[in-house]
Protein backbone atom coordinates (compact mmCIF):
# COMPACT_ATOMS: atom_id res chain seq x y z
CA UNK A 1 0.00 0.00 0.00
CA UNK A 2 1.17 3.34 -0.59
CA UNK A 3 2.14 5.67 2.31
CA UNK A 4 1.54 8.98 0.68
CA UNK A 5 -1.80 10.40 -1.02
CA UNK A 6 -1.64 13.27 -2.69
CA UNK A 7 -4.85 15.52 -3.18
CA UNK A 8 -6.65 16.70 -5.53
CA UNK A 9 -5.70 14.25 -8.24
CA UNK A 10 -5.51 16.83 -11.14
CA UNK A 11 -5.55 20.36 -11.08
CA UNK A 12 -5.64 22.79 -13.82
CA UNK A 13 -5.05 26.64 -13.57
CA UNK A 14 -4.74 30.03 -15.12
CA UNK A 15 -0.99 30.91 -15.40
CA UNK A 16 0.12 33.62 -12.43
CA UNK A 17 -2.69 31.86 -9.78
CA UNK A 18 -1.00 29.69 -7.10
CA UNK A 19 -1.71 26.20 -6.87
CA UNK A 20 -2.03 23.92 -3.70
CA UNK A 21 -1.40 20.73 -3.43
CA UNK A 22 -1.64 17.97 -0.32
CA UNK A 23 -0.39 15.10 0.79
CA UNK A 24 -0.98 12.58 3.60
CA UNK A 25 0.64 9.82 5.21
CA UNK A 26 0.29 6.92 7.87
CA UNK A 27 2.97 6.07 9.73
CA UNK A 28 5.79 8.10 11.56
CA UNK A 29 8.40 9.63 9.07
CA UNK A 30 11.97 11.05 9.15
CA UNK A 31 11.32 13.44 6.30
CA UNK A 32 8.85 13.94 3.58
CA UNK A 33 9.71 14.96 0.30
CA UNK A 34 8.32 16.64 -2.88
CA UNK A 35 9.17 15.79 -6.79
CA UNK A 36 8.16 16.45 -10.02
CA UNK A 37 7.78 14.64 -12.71
CA UNK A 38 7.15 15.72 -16.49
CA UNK A 39 5.86 13.92 -19.04
CA UNK A 40 7.75 10.60 -20.28
CA UNK A 41 10.78 11.66 -17.66
CA UNK A 42 12.22 10.73 -14.91
CA UNK A 43 10.97 12.39 -10.82
CA UNK A 44 13.16 15.64 -10.34
CA UNK A 45 13.49 16.31 -6.47
CA UNK A 46 11.59 19.97 -5.32
CA UNK A 47 12.53 19.78 -1.35
CA UNK A 48 12.89 17.84 1.47
CA UNK A 49 11.25 18.32 4.99
CA UNK A 50 12.49 17.13 8.00
CA UNK A 51 10.14 15.65 10.48
CA UNK A 52 10.74 18.53 12.85
CA UNK A 53 10.49 21.23 10.69
CA UNK A 54 7.34 23.02 10.22
CA UNK A 55 8.06 25.08 6.78
CA UNK A 56 10.29 25.31 3.72
CA UNK A 57 10.88 27.48 1.03
CA UNK A 58 12.78 27.11 -2.03
CA UNK A 59 12.35 30.19 -4.57
CA UNK A 60 8.79 29.85 -5.72
CA UNK A 61 8.09 26.31 -3.45
CA UNK A 62 6.67 26.84 0.06
CA UNK A 63 5.97 23.58 2.09
CA UNK A 64 4.26 22.50 5.36
CA UNK A 65 4.49 19.85 7.44
CA UNK A 66 1.98 18.74 10.21
CA UNK A 67 3.16 16.29 11.87
CA UNK A 68 0.45 16.07 14.15
CA UNK A 69 -2.33 15.78 11.15
CA UNK A 70 0.00 13.59 9.61
CA UNK A 71 -0.05 15.91 6.34
CA UNK A 72 1.93 17.85 4.15
CA UNK A 73 0.84 20.77 1.39
CA UNK A 74 3.08 22.18 -1.70
CA UNK A 75 2.27 25.65 -2.65
CA UNK A 76 3.72 26.92 -5.78
CA UNK A 77 3.00 30.57 -6.06
CA UNK A 78 2.75 32.62 -9.18
CA UNK A 79 2.77 29.31 -11.36
CA UNK A 80 3.66 29.13 -14.97
CA UNK A 81 2.78 27.12 -17.95
CA UNK A 82 6.21 25.18 -17.80
CA UNK A 83 5.19 23.97 -14.21
CA UNK A 84 2.77 21.44 -16.01
CA UNK A 85 3.42 18.10 -14.59
CA UNK A 86 2.56 15.93 -12.20
CA UNK A 87 3.80 16.09 -8.89
CA UNK A 88 4.47 13.22 -5.94
CA UNK A 89 5.44 13.77 -2.17
CA UNK A 90 7.42 10.65 -1.06
CA UNK A 91 8.11 9.62 2.53
CA UNK A 92 11.04 8.01 4.52
CA UNK A 93 9.61 5.76 7.89
CA UNK A 94 11.18 5.86 10.82
CA UNK A 95 13.87 3.46 11.33
CA UNK A 96 13.63 2.00 7.60
CA UNK A 97 15.04 2.41 4.56
CA UNK A 98 12.26 2.36 2.05
CA UNK A 99 11.30 5.99 0.37
CA UNK A 100 7.21 5.48 -0.41
CA UNK A 101 5.78 7.26 -2.89
CA UNK A 102 1.88 9.18 -3.56
CA UNK A 103 0.30 8.71 -7.03
CA UNK A 104 0.35 12.04 -7.83
CA UNK A 105 -1.10 15.45 -8.51
CA UNK A 106 -1.36 16.39 -11.95
CA UNK A 107 -0.89 20.35 -12.68
CA UNK A 108 -2.29 21.78 -15.84
CA UNK A 109 -1.17 25.72 -16.06
CA UNK A 110 -3.19 27.19 -18.99
CA UNK A 111 -0.82 29.88 -20.34
CA UNK B 1 28.74 13.44 -14.04
CA UNK B 2 26.63 11.58 -16.04
CA UNK B 3 23.91 11.36 -12.66
CA UNK B 4 21.94 8.01 -12.96
CA UNK B 5 22.08 6.43 -16.34
CA UNK B 6 20.19 3.47 -17.55
CA UNK B 7 19.68 0.96 -20.23
CA UNK B 8 17.64 0.23 -22.64
CA UNK B 9 15.09 3.02 -23.02
CA UNK B 10 12.66 0.78 -24.51
CA UNK B 11 12.27 -2.71 -24.25
CA UNK B 12 10.04 -5.61 -25.34
CA UNK B 13 9.89 -8.54 -24.53
CA UNK B 14 8.17 -12.21 -25.40
CA UNK B 15 6.10 -13.58 -22.07
CA UNK B 16 8.10 -15.68 -20.36
CA UNK B 17 11.60 -14.25 -21.48
CA UNK B 18 14.34 -13.36 -19.04
CA UNK B 19 16.76 -9.74 -19.34
CA UNK B 20 18.29 -7.36 -17.18
CA UNK B 21 17.52 -3.92 -16.94
CA UNK B 22 20.76 -1.56 -16.34
CA UNK B 23 21.44 1.21 -13.74
CA UNK B 24 24.54 2.41 -13.17
CA UNK B 25 25.46 5.92 -10.80
CA UNK B 26 29.08 8.34 -10.70
CA UNK B 27 28.06 9.71 -7.80
CA UNK B 28 28.98 7.36 -5.05
CA UNK B 29 25.58 6.40 -3.57
CA UNK B 30 25.27 4.42 -1.20
CA UNK B 31 21.58 3.64 -1.31
CA UNK B 32 20.78 2.26 -4.75
CA UNK B 33 16.51 1.71 -5.62
CA UNK B 34 14.66 0.34 -8.38
CA UNK B 35 10.52 1.59 -8.68
CA UNK B 36 8.10 0.73 -11.55
CA UNK B 37 5.47 3.15 -12.50
CA UNK B 38 2.34 2.22 -13.79
CA UNK B 39 -0.32 4.45 -15.81
CA UNK B 40 -1.66 7.32 -13.45
CA UNK B 41 0.01 6.25 -10.61
CA UNK B 42 2.91 6.72 -8.12
CA UNK B 43 6.21 4.88 -7.89
CA UNK B 44 6.31 1.45 -6.28
CA UNK B 45 9.80 0.39 -4.66
CA UNK B 46 10.75 -3.05 -5.86
CA UNK B 47 14.06 -4.00 -4.41
CA UNK B 48 16.53 -1.28 -2.82
CA UNK B 49 19.97 -1.71 -1.87
CA UNK B 50 21.96 0.37 1.22
CA UNK B 51 25.72 -0.54 -0.40
CA UNK B 52 27.48 -2.69 -2.08
CA UNK B 53 26.55 -6.46 -1.31
CA UNK B 54 23.43 -5.41 0.59
CA UNK B 55 19.82 -5.70 -1.12
CA UNK B 56 15.86 -5.55 0.54
CA UNK B 57 12.91 -5.70 -0.87
CA UNK B 58 10.43 -3.09 -1.48
CA UNK B 59 6.64 -3.01 -1.48
CA UNK B 60 6.33 -5.11 -4.92
CA UNK B 61 9.99 -7.44 -5.41
CA UNK B 62 7.98 -10.46 -7.24
CA UNK B 63 9.45 -11.54 -10.13
CA UNK B 64 12.76 -9.58 -9.80
CA UNK B 65 16.02 -10.04 -9.13
CA UNK B 66 19.00 -7.45 -7.84
CA UNK B 67 22.67 -7.56 -7.09
CA UNK B 68 25.11 -5.14 -5.38
CA UNK B 69 28.66 -6.02 -6.53
CA UNK B 70 29.98 -2.79 -6.72
CA UNK B 71 28.48 0.56 -5.45
CA UNK B 72 28.01 1.62 -8.76
CA UNK B 73 26.11 -0.71 -10.32
CA UNK B 74 22.28 -2.11 -9.00
CA UNK B 75 21.25 -4.24 -12.33
CA UNK B 76 17.40 -5.45 -12.17
CA UNK B 77 17.01 -8.50 -13.63
CA UNK B 78 13.25 -10.18 -14.68
CA UNK B 79 13.48 -13.54 -14.41
CA UNK B 80 10.44 -14.72 -16.98
CA UNK B 81 8.33 -11.51 -18.36
CA UNK B 82 4.73 -11.33 -17.79
CA UNK B 83 2.34 -8.68 -19.45
CA UNK B 84 1.81 -7.71 -15.31
CA UNK B 85 5.62 -6.49 -15.55
CA UNK B 86 4.66 -4.12 -18.36
CA UNK B 87 5.80 -1.01 -16.90
CA UNK B 88 8.15 2.06 -16.59
CA UNK B 89 10.96 1.33 -14.68
CA UNK B 90 13.03 3.95 -12.73
CA UNK B 91 16.55 3.76 -10.79
CA UNK B 92 17.43 6.05 -8.38
CA UNK B 93 20.47 6.79 -5.94
CA UNK B 94 21.06 8.79 -2.78
CA UNK B 95 23.69 9.78 -0.96
CA UNK B 96 23.06 9.20 2.67
CA UNK B 97 21.36 5.66 4.08
CA UNK B 98 22.54 5.22 7.57
CA UNK B 99 20.79 7.22 10.17
CA UNK B 100 22.53 9.39 12.25
CA UNK B 101 25.64 10.76 9.32
CA UNK B 102 26.08 14.22 9.29
CA UNK B 103 25.63 16.84 12.39
CA UNK B 104 24.20 14.31 14.50
CA UNK B 105 20.47 13.81 12.92
CA UNK B 106 19.39 11.63 10.61
CA UNK B 107 19.64 12.12 6.97
CA UNK B 108 17.56 8.90 5.74
CA UNK B 109 15.81 9.10 3.09
CA UNK B 110 17.95 12.00 1.65
CA UNK B 111 17.13 13.23 -1.45
CA UNK B 112 17.08 10.88 -4.81
CA UNK B 113 19.02 11.25 -8.04
CA UNK B 114 16.50 9.25 -10.54
CA UNK B 115 17.86 7.79 -13.81
CA UNK B 116 15.27 8.80 -17.02
CA UNK B 117 13.81 5.57 -17.16
CA UNK B 118 12.77 2.00 -19.43
CA UNK B 119 10.01 1.57 -21.11
CA UNK B 120 9.29 -2.75 -21.19
CA UNK B 121 6.33 -3.72 -23.04
CA UNK B 122 5.72 -7.61 -22.22
CA UNK B 123 3.07 -9.59 -24.66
Amino acid sequence: SQQGEEDPQALSIQEGENATMNCSYKTSINNLQWYRQNSGRGLVHLILIRSNEREKHSGRLRVTLDTSKKSSSLLITASRAADTASYFCATGNTGGFKTIFGAGTRLFVKA
Amino acid sequence: NAGVTQTPKFQVLKTGQSMTLQCAQDMNHEYMSWYRQDPGMGLRLIHYSVGAGITDQGEVPNGYNVSRSTTEDFPLRLLSAAPSQTSVYFCASSYSPWPGQGLGESLFPDTQYFGPGTRLTVL
